[in-house]
């Protein structure tokens, strides 16, 4: 089955500092990777996605994310965090060999807060 | 560019009410999505359109849910009657029709809208 975990409900960082938010999957097939980003009362954003190609990749408002196959793992890291990056993050997933083809999975999200 | 459009952005409604949702998805995107997202967890699919045509559906509760879209453009998501558990924000997204290499393809998200039934 296919399944997202986020395993941290809450990350705290001071402004300045790296970040990481973690994120791992479970899916039957090739994962098609995602982060989006979900500020109070507003819908979800796009900020990166894994398809192919380098497991590091780069993506909205200096996030990046770095895929590794062998610990089924795609956590979101940026080296120096802004309060403005406050925000509930969201990882999903993407079964490419499922019978559920083109759903797309959810974790249950992290809450992140930078502190001054 | 302009995003996808909700409406109502909040509705209070008591159980056993009727209660509709619409969404209007970004120009041009063939694939239009409705979720549910309870407080705590993450969005969950109900239903997925390409254009006029449902693709997935079967983690919508048939009995109380439905949802159309009729020209493949905009769509109306339906609850009749509405239980406690409903409560949650419906979200809608669209996206490029994810067919070969577009399953890469993002969704766009709308502002949801955020039932609360009594």
């Amino acid at each position: 089955a296919q399944s997202v975990a986020q395993p941290e409900d809450q990350v705290n960082v001071a402004e300045g500092n790296p970040l990481t938010v973690k994120c791992t999957y479970s899916v039957s097939g090739n994962p098609y990777l995602f982060w989006y980003v979900q500020y109070p009362n507003r819908g979800l954003q796009f900020l990166l996605k894994y398809i192919t190609g380098d497991n590091l990749v780069k993506g909205s408002y200096g996030f990046e994310a770095e895929f590794n196959k062998s610990q089924t793992s795609f956590h979101l890291k940026k080296p120096s965090a802004l309060v403005s990056d406050s925000a509930l993050y969201f990882c999903a997933v993407r079964d490419m060999g499922g019978s559920t083809l083109g759903r797309l999975y959810f974790g249950r999200g992290t809450q992140l807060t930078v502190w001054p | 560019e302009a995003g996808v459009a909700q409406s109502p952005r909040y509705k209070i409604i008591e159980k056993r009410q009727s209660v509709a949702f619409w969404c209007n998805p970004i120009s041009g995107h063939a694939t239009l999505y409705w979720y549910q997202q309870i407080l705590g967890q993450g969005p969950k699919l109900l239903i997925q359109f390409q254009n006029n045509g449902v693709v997935d559906d079967s983690q919508l509760p048939k009995d109380r849910f439905s949802a159309e879209r009729l020209k493949g453009v905009d769509s109306t998501l339906k609850i009749q009657p509405a239980k406690l558990e409903d409560s949650a924000v419906y979200l809608c997204a669209s996206s490029l029709a994810p067919r070969g290499s577009g399953f890469g393809n993002e969704q766009f998200f709308g502002p949801g809208t955020r039932l609360t039934v009594l």
